[in-house]
């Protein structure tokens, strides 16, 4: 199947600064990508969806000056979250679709620990 | 909006066994696409068993298959044989046949595999 790379697996920043998360469809070209986050024993819940080349389009609820997303080129999407706190702490998914295609394929996800 | 129910938070099977994980859905749509990925403790989603809602055959995957009643508008993954690496969490998922973007995620079933 088609790959996802998804990095960092996991980073741990203080409180205030940035953090950026890459992903990138490393055998097809992503026309589509998501976002999203996981809570512990929780679903995956959709942040974003993002166009290459269109600004992303956010989910209810989720603040977009706080988790900006760009989606630069066909493989590669970038979610960075800006002035981070401790409620940002989470588990972040990715997860990349080709033109046409109904399959969707995941990164490894990216835990985000702020302290 | 589609909605996707897993009534199991959590369900437990002796090694080689027989489990059925449920999932029903809510939709007005003719054309969909219904998916089961597993979640291993590495967070890593994996794609188990895809159906198209225009087929009538339910889909196999070697121990993995599924019963899907359209009609019913339920998408049960049955795993035969079960195995000590079957235990993870379960996500039923549902992706629109119109708007390949629109996808939505169950809340999950956790998996326990006894010895």
């Amino acid at each position: 199947g088609a790959v996802v790379s998804q990095h960092p697996s996991w980073v741990i920043c203080k409180s205030g600064t940035s953090v950026k998360i890459e992903c990138r469809s490393l055998d097809f070209q992503a026309t589509t990508m998501f976002w999203y986050r996981q809570f512990p024993k929780q679903s995956l819940m959709l942040m974003a969806t993002s166009n290459e080349g269109s600004k992303a389009t956010y989910e209810q609820g989720v603040e977009k000056d706080k988790f900006l997303i760009n989606h630069a080129s066909l493989t590669l999407s970038t979610l960075t979250v800006t002035s981070a706190h401790p409620e940002d702490s989470s588990f972040y998914i990715c997860s990349a679709r080709a033109a046409g295609s109904t399959e969707a394929f995941f990164g490894q996800g990216t835990r985000l620990t702020v302290v | 909006a589609q909605t996707v129910t897993q009534s199991q938070p959590e369900m437990s099977v002796q090694e080689a066994e027989t489990v059925t994980l449920s999932c029903t859905y809510d939709t007005s749509e003719s054309d969909y696409y219904l998916f089961w990925y597993k979640q291993p403790p590495s967070r890593q989603m994996i794609l188990v068993i895809r159906q198209e809602a225009y087929k009538q055959q339910n889909a196999t995957e070697n121990r993995f298959s599924v019963n899907f009643q359209k009609a019913a508008k339920s998408f049960s993954l049955k795993i035969s044989d079960s195995q000590l690496g079957d235990a993870a969490m379960y996500f039923c998922a549902y992706r629109s046949g119109g708007d390949f973007n629109k996808f939505y995620f169950g809340s999950g079933t956790k998996l326990n595999v006894k010895p």
